[in-house]
This record gives C-alpha cells, structure tokens and sequence, in this order.
C-alpha cells in the first residue's frame, strides 16, 4: 500500500482567514513534504520533514507553517494568504529522507483557491 | 548543477501507436531516475524508477524506460497507447543529497482516436 492521504480535496478561503492541510500516511516512512504546483507547472518543493524534525525550507514566506504532530502526520497551516497562493499543495512521504535512493510518494493534492 | 530536460511539451499519438517520451538529466554520479504521470486534476502517481541493475526498467500500466548513461537519458516508451493515457508526465532525478527531485517542466501526453 504506497497511499499518502490529504484533506482537504478542495479548499477556498479569504486572505483574512487561517485554515490547515493535512496529510497522513501509514507506510512507516519517516520524511514528509510539502510541494506547490501552478497549472502547467512542476512541482516545486516547499518543506521537508525527516524524522519528525523541519531539515528543508525553500524560503517559504511565513504565511505557510508547517508541523509534523508525529511520524504520520503532516499539517500545512495557512494564514494570510494571497491570490496568487492558489495552487494545488501536494504532500509526500519516502522511507526516508536525507540518503539517496528514496521513492517519494505523493498524495492526491489539495486544491487551494484564495479569494 | 542537476537539471531534468524534457524536449517534448507537448505530443498526440493516436490510441494504438507506439509511445515515446523523452528526458535528458545533467548529474555527475549515477543518477536516481524517476517518471510520474499526472491525471488532469489528481496527484502525482509513480510509474517507474531507476536505481541501478538492469537499464530497462518495467513499470504500471504497461510502460517502460531505458537509462543511458551515454546518452543521459531515461526515455518513457509504451508499445500501444490507450486514450487513458492522456495526462501529464513528469521525469525526475533525485537531488545529490537524497532531500528531494528535481523535476523537468512535464510533457503533455495527448491521445487521439
């Protein structure tokens, strides 16, 4: 089973408003991502979390938080965001991170609409 | 620097032709290769990877690559194309310190009948 699960499918919210993403996997692995991806576009890597610990950040702006409660568990806080945040966020996970050879696998994504 | 090519931004192939997609990667050392299709609206879902050992590499839904160091290429071929596999693919290498992929800009697979 190689499923990483995310929640909310779809979520609009006002530039006023805080909300989260979250995303869950029961594979054992133990790094987790976040990437945004624009129409038409690749992936881009936000945040990785290897052994429940934050090891990369893309210079996210602060508006995006991410926190990891425990090895299956991975939230994006949002907050203040701008139109152009609007995007499809995916989460990630692979046995693990920080050596090569990992299989990174991702959820089905969160499509975010700020208005 | 590492970096992911693909040539091709968009193709249509009719349903039953052969397949072929093509990347190109710049990366010193032997390189983690991966293909991810990407169905309008859904996530990223793994078709293949490379590691190491045998250089054609079987993966779902009846594709298949070819690593060629000579070359730096890891190309996606199918031997008849169905009009579900129309969607975007995306070729990856991993990154030197093993944290992420770097991805090229994906190849818009069209299929028509």
């Amino acid at each position: 089973d190689t499923e990483v699960t995310q929640t909310p499918k779809h979520l609009v919210m006002g530039m006023t408003n805080k909300k989260s993403l979250k995303c869950e996997q029961h594979m054992g692995h133990r790094a987790m991502y976040w990437y945004k991806q624009k129409a038409k576009k690749p992936p881009e890597l936000m945040f990785v979390y290897s052994y429940e610990k934050l090891s990369i950040n893309e210079s996210v702006p602060s508006r995006f938080s991410p926190e990891c409660p425990n090895s299956s568990l991975l939230n994006l806080h949002l907050h203040a965001l701008q139109p152009e945040d609007s995007a499809l966020y995916l989460c990630a996970s692979s046995q693990k991170g920080g050596t090569s050879g990992n299989t990174i696998y991702f959820g089905e994504g969160s499509w975010l609409t700020v208005v | 620097a590492q970096s992911v090519t693909q040539p091709d931004i968009h193709i249509t192939v009719s349903e039953g032709a052969s397949l072929e997609l093509r990347c190109n990667y710049s990366y010193g050392a032997t390189p983690y290769l991966f293909w991810y299709v990407q169905s309008p609206g859904q996530g990223l879902q793994l078709l293949l990877k490379y590691f190491s050992g045998d250089t054609l590499v079987q993966g779902i839904k009846g594709f298949e690559a070819e690593f060629k160091r000579s070359q730096s290429s890891f190309n996606l071929r199918k031997p008849s194309v169905h009009w579900s596999d129309a969607a975007e693919y995306f070729c990856a290498v991993e990154n030197q310190a093993g944290t992420a992929l770097i991805f090229g800009k994906g190849t818009t697979l069209s299929v028509s009948s």
